[in-house]
């Protein structure tokens, strides 16, 4: 099962507003990535993350890989109505050269 | 189209047959993941390839599942006897290990899987 702490579960915001989300694991992680998916498609890549403290944008989207290394961040900023949809974290431990953890996912509900 | 393609994007089948799935990974890259999701979960790791060694299974992956990948390059998931249980979306995923360690994961569009 999953062991990455992803929250909160679900956001509903007003067109405009910043988002915030976050995952916490009970290992150190060597590697963070943030994903999207809408219903019925595959997950897409939003960030990624390899280094301690590291702090990466993509458009209007940032994240942030923990200090401790057992957490990341992601924030939206000015969020418009095609945000909308469910934001995965995935990690991989640093004993795990190939496997990575999931999140359970935050759903992002944006309205006008 | 260069992303990672899955074949077929729906299957419906009874239980106790046999299923196939096929994925196709971003060219040259070596590494290829199955991972299974159900509704209102992240996706849950199966197993995963470095070229055409199978590297890690998960404990999820019960003998009624088999993966292979022949020639470093498409691989196929199959899962007999199925069972309702089994419901849910496969994904694949590759991405190119680099010398550095870094590893960003490309999904495919899924297989939906239905067991009546």
């Amino acid at each position: 099962g999953q062991q990455l702490n992803q929250s909160p579960q679900s956001m509903f915001i007003q067109e405009g507003e910043d988002v915030s989300m976050n995952c916490t694991s009970s290992s150190i992680f060597n590697t963070w990535l943030w994903y999207k998916q809408d219903p019925g498609e595959g997950p897409v890549l939003l960030i990624a993350l390899y280094k301690a403290g590291e702090l990466t944008s993509n458009g209007r989207l940032t994240a942030q890989f923990g200090i401790t290394r057992k957490d990341s961040f992601l924030n939206i900023s000015a969020s418009i109505p095609s945000d909308v949809g469910i934001y995965f974290c995935a990690g991989r431990s640093t004993d795990s050269w190939g496997k990575f953890q999931f999140g359970a996912g935050t759903q992002v509900v944006v309205t006008p | 189209d260069t992303g990672v393609s899955q074949d077929p994007r729906h299957k419906i089948t009874k239980r106790g047959q046999n299923v196939t799935f096929r994925c196709d990974p971003i060219s040259e890259h070596n590494r290829l993941y199955w991972y299974r999701q159900t509704l209102g979960q992240g996706p849950e790791f199966l197993t995963y390839f470095q070229n055409e060694a199978q590297l890690e299974k998960s404990r999820l992956l019960s003998d009624r599942f088999s993966a292979e990948r022949p020639k470093g390059s498409f691989s196929t998931l199959e899962i007999q006897r199925t069972e309702q249980g089994d419901s849910a979306m496969y994904l694949c995923a590759s991405s190119l290990r680099s010398g550095e360690g870094y590893n960003e994961q490309f999904f495919g569009p899924g297989t939906r899987l239905t067991v009546l």
